[in-house]
């Protein structure tokens, strides 16, 4: 069955760095997301992608982040300048189209700002 | 604003007993909802979505639009069943963004 890829699955940075997160949605899919969870608190909605371009983002998705779809491929969020808040699991997830019911997840990577 | 609450973190049940994971959502409109679970050490999976109506792994979920809810039952807990749940809403024809409650950790003991 074909699966959403994130690497790395652990990442540790320290404050002020650039990071780079890595996903690899199923190859027929044509809407890409991140989410991320604070450690003990809910899978919030950071931003959603499609046609090479943002289609939404959330309050959290500030200057500092940033996404790209950079070989047809891999989908990537990268964050410019890390903050000890920035510390979290990051999701990624693919759809095939609006209307198609399931979102596939994949594993996470869990970031830790230091 | 649409909001996903879940009031319960934890439910804790013996095996074999009935389980009711609640629901609640704020939506003006037509939401999508959906129950994903999430394994230990595993991703986000979905359980369940409203439209299909189905019964996966003895999980059914109504969608009773009159007290915006939409809550998880299971009629006989399994110790399989232990898990992280999130409740999940989105709005149809959107860009496809789920908005999550805070999640219910199952924990199901022998």
């Amino acid at each position: 069955e074909p699966e959403v890829t994130q690497t790395p699955s652990h990442q540790v940075t320290q404050m002020g760095q650039e990071v780079i997160l890595r996903c690899v949605p199923i190859s027929n899919h044509l809407y890409f997301y991140w989410y991320r969870q604070i450690l003990g608190q809910k899978v919030e909605f950071l931003v959603s992608f499609y046609n090479n371009e943002i289609s939404e983002k959330s309050e959290i998705f500030d200057d500092q982040f940033s996404v790209e779809r950079p070989d047809g491929s891999n989908f990537t969020l990268k964050i410019r300048s890390t903050k000890l808040e920035d510390s979290a699991m990051y999701f990624c997830a693919s759809i095939n189209r609006v209307g198609d019911t399931e979102a596939f997840f994949g594993q996470g990577t869990r970031l830790t700002v230091v | 604003a649409q909001r996903v609450t879940q009031p319960e973190k934890l439910l804790s049940v013996f095996k074999g007993a009935p389980v009711e994971l609640k629901c609640n959502y704020s939506y003006s409109g037509s939401p999508e909802l959906f129950w994903y679970v999430q394994y230990s050490r595993q991703r986000l999976q979905l359980l369940l979505r409203h439209i299909s109506r189905e019964s996966i792994k003895g999980f059914t979920a109504d969608l009773n639009k009159g007290e915006t809810s939409f809550h998880l039952k299971k009629p006989f807990a399994q110790e399989e069943d232990s898990a992280m749940y999130y409740c999940a809403l989105r709005r149809i024809g959107n860009t496809g963004k789920l908005i999550f409650g805070q999640g219910t950790t199952l924990q199901v003991k022998p």
